[in-house]
Order: structure tokens, then sequence, then C-alpha cells
């Protein structure tokens, strides 16, 4: 069975700086859907940015990179110029093609940022 | 707008009352499901549907029922509730071929 974890519970960064966010995953498949999800104090569940196993190339989406390594089923998050709106909880999802029915969350990383 | 809208938001209830949480989204999805979050956790799939009529357990599905007797709509339902239920609820839904989750809002329950 698939997993995903995140190793770091809390982080911080002071604005304008980057943070980089880490993320492991175990998984059998080749083909894949990564994810990560950020999570403000509203609650709503809002998608960062995604990426699918088959291609090489990071995905990235403004200020938001993602270092994708799939040897070592490795997938962190790297902010740059934090700002205070990126405060939230984060989480890295897993989809398999597959298994379509199933998408698995790691237990978050909640991103303080200090102005 | 395209959404998954659930209602309630905020619920507080007691031990053994039987309570339901709506699930709507309006964008034609086959796929939804109900997740569960508590902290250091993350999310816990419940229940999830592949389409109308199909239905099928998550990883948590103790305590828990849903149906799916239209493609839009995908309720919770706590037939007793029990404190151990008092959580962070999402509805999620994703389309054919789409791999990214739309969420709802979120609905705290509370039983007391």
């Amino acid at each position: 069975a698939q997993t995903v974890t995140q190793s770091q519970p809390e982080m911080s960064v002071q604005e304008a700086e980057t943070v980089t966010l880490s993320c492991t995953y175990d998984t059998s498949e080749s083909d894949y859907y990564l994810f990560w999800y950020k999570q403000p104090p509203s609650r709503q569940m809002i998608l960062v940015i995604r990426q699918e196993a088959y291609k090489q190339q990071n995905a990235t989406e403004n200020r938001f990179s993602v270092n994708f390594q799939k040897a070592a089923k490795s997938f962190s998050l790297k902010i740059s110029d934090s700002q205070l709106g990126d405060a939230a909880m984060y989480f890295c999802a897993y989809r398999s093609p597959t298994s379509y029915d199933k998408v698995i969350f790691g237990p978050g990383t909640s991103l303080s940022v200090i102005p | 707008e395209a959404q998954v809208t659930q209602n309630p938001r905020y619920l507080i209830t007691v031990t053994g009352k039987k309570l339901t949480v709506t699930c709507s989204q309006n964008m034609n999805h086959e796929y939804m499901s109900w997740y569960r979050q508590d902290p250091g956790l993350g999310l816990r799939q419940i229940y999830y549907s592949m389409n109308v009529e199909v239905t099928d357990k998550g990883d948590v599905p103790e305590g828990y029922k849903v149906s799916r007797k239209e493609k839009r709509n995908f309720p919770l339902i706590l037939e007793s509730p029990s404190p151990n239920q008092t959580s962070l609820y999402f509805c999620a839904s994703s389309g054919p071929g789409a791999n990214v989750l739309t969420f709802g809002a979120g609905s705290r329950l509370t039983v007391l």
C-alpha cells in the first residue's frame, strides 16, 4: 500500500525568504500523480501544484516549485519570496491512475511566516 | 462557479443523534469522496463513489454510511454518532481523466 510521509510537523520562514517542505512516499507503481495542497486558516483545501510521475521536468507555479526525485521517492515543495499569505498547513498527496479511488495524504506541515 | 458545496459547515450534536452532512457538486464529476481530517493524521478517506449507485469503503468507514442516487449529490450519514467522530470533514470530487480533487469548504462536527 502506498504511504506519504511529511517529516516536518512545523516550519517557519522569514517573510521574503525561501523555504522547502519535505515529502516522501512509498509506492511500487511507475506512474502516478503527486500534489501539494494548501490549507489556510479558512480550512479550504487549495491545490498548490501537481506533478505527473512520467514527466521528468519539475513543476512550477509562480513562486512555488517542486523538486521531484522519482528514484528517491521524494517530492519537496519550495516556496520562494515567502509572503504572509503563505502561512498555512501544507499537505502532500499521492494518487494512482490504477487505484484511482485512492488519494493518500501526508500528515501535513504547518508553515508560519514571520514578518 | 464550479464548486463543491457542503452543509452544514458547523454542527454540534449529541451521541446517538443521527445526522447527515450533504455534499453537492455542479461540475458533472463522476468521482466523489469523503475525508476526515484529524490533527497529525492528515486527511483519511471514509467512502468514495466512482459513479451513481457505485460506492465503496475507504480507510476509515466504520460508523458512516453514504449513498449516491444522483450524480451531483453524495451525502455522508452518521447513524449513531459517537465522540470519536468529532472531526473536520471534507467532500471532494474529480472528473473523468482528471486527477485533481476539488474540495468543499469543510464541515466541523462536534459530538458530545
